[in-house]
């Protein structure tokens, strides 16, 4: 069964950064595009980020656009999630997820949260 | 950007109905839709993708059909496991998910 484990959540003050971290196992990782996806306190679900197998590509989401930057180290089977300029919206929990040929979410971690407050 | 209309964004029905979720796009998405179940305090859980295809494991009374900009989420026989938050997904142009529908017992 694959397994995501997130970390690196907090609280943070607005401008500030936080990197998140996913470690992975139980599939072969270096070949499997990852994503992380969003989930404000008490809203819908919001695709943050996703990268290729190799790491070589990656795309965002509009409100985070210059602010994030997705990176892989497939020696280590993590995924991580550098967010800088932090502003009180990007309070959520993210979950880290595998992400089937860059389209669908097929396996989820269990989240960590984010909370950006003074 | 592909906008999606998700709807109704709750609803009540008792064990046994037939529930209908819908998911509209902005425009032709080429079936790139994929349908989520989220259980309070859990990670969403993937259920059917591009638009029709049950995930292995998956319990044969959900059900997705559609193609274009319109979608449909079925639950055939609701049962009181099926309490959750439902959403759609496109992946046509990067990835959007609809609003979410709330779904209860009666």
């Amino acid at each position: 069964e694959v397994q995501l484990l997130e970390s690196g959540g907090g609280l943070v003050q607005p401008g500030g950064s936080l990197r998140l971290s996913c470690a992975a196992s139980r599939f072969t990782f270096s070949t499997y595009p990852m994503s992380w996806v969003r989930q404000a306190p008490g809203k819908g679900l919001e695709w943050v980020s996703s990268i290729s197998g190799s790491g070589d590509i990656a795309y965002y989401a509009d409100p985070v656009k210059g602010r994030f930057t997705l990176s892989r180290d497939n020696s280590k089977n993590r995924l991580y999630l550098q967010m800088n300029s932090l502003r009180a919206e990007d309070t959520a929990i993210y979950y880290c997820a595998t992400t089937w040929d860059l389209h669908r979410f097929d396996y989820w971690g269990q989240g960590t949260l984010v909370t950006v407050s003074s | 950007d592909i906008q999606m209309t998700q709807s109704p964004s709750s609803l009540s029905a008792s064990v046994g109905d037939r529930v209908t979720i819908t998911c509209q796009a902005s425009q032709d998405i080429n079936n790139y839709l994929h349908w989520y179940q989220q259980k309070p305090g859990k990670a969403p859980k993937l259920l059917i993708h591009d638009a029709s295809n049950l995930e292995p494991g998956v319990p044969s009374r959900f059900s997705g059909s559609g193609s274009g900009t319109d979608f449909t989420f079925t639950i055939s026989n609701l049962q009181p496991e099926d309490i959750a938050t439902y959403y759609c997904q496109q992946s046509d142009n990067l990835l959007t998910f609809g609003g979410g529908t709330k779904v209860e017992i009666k």
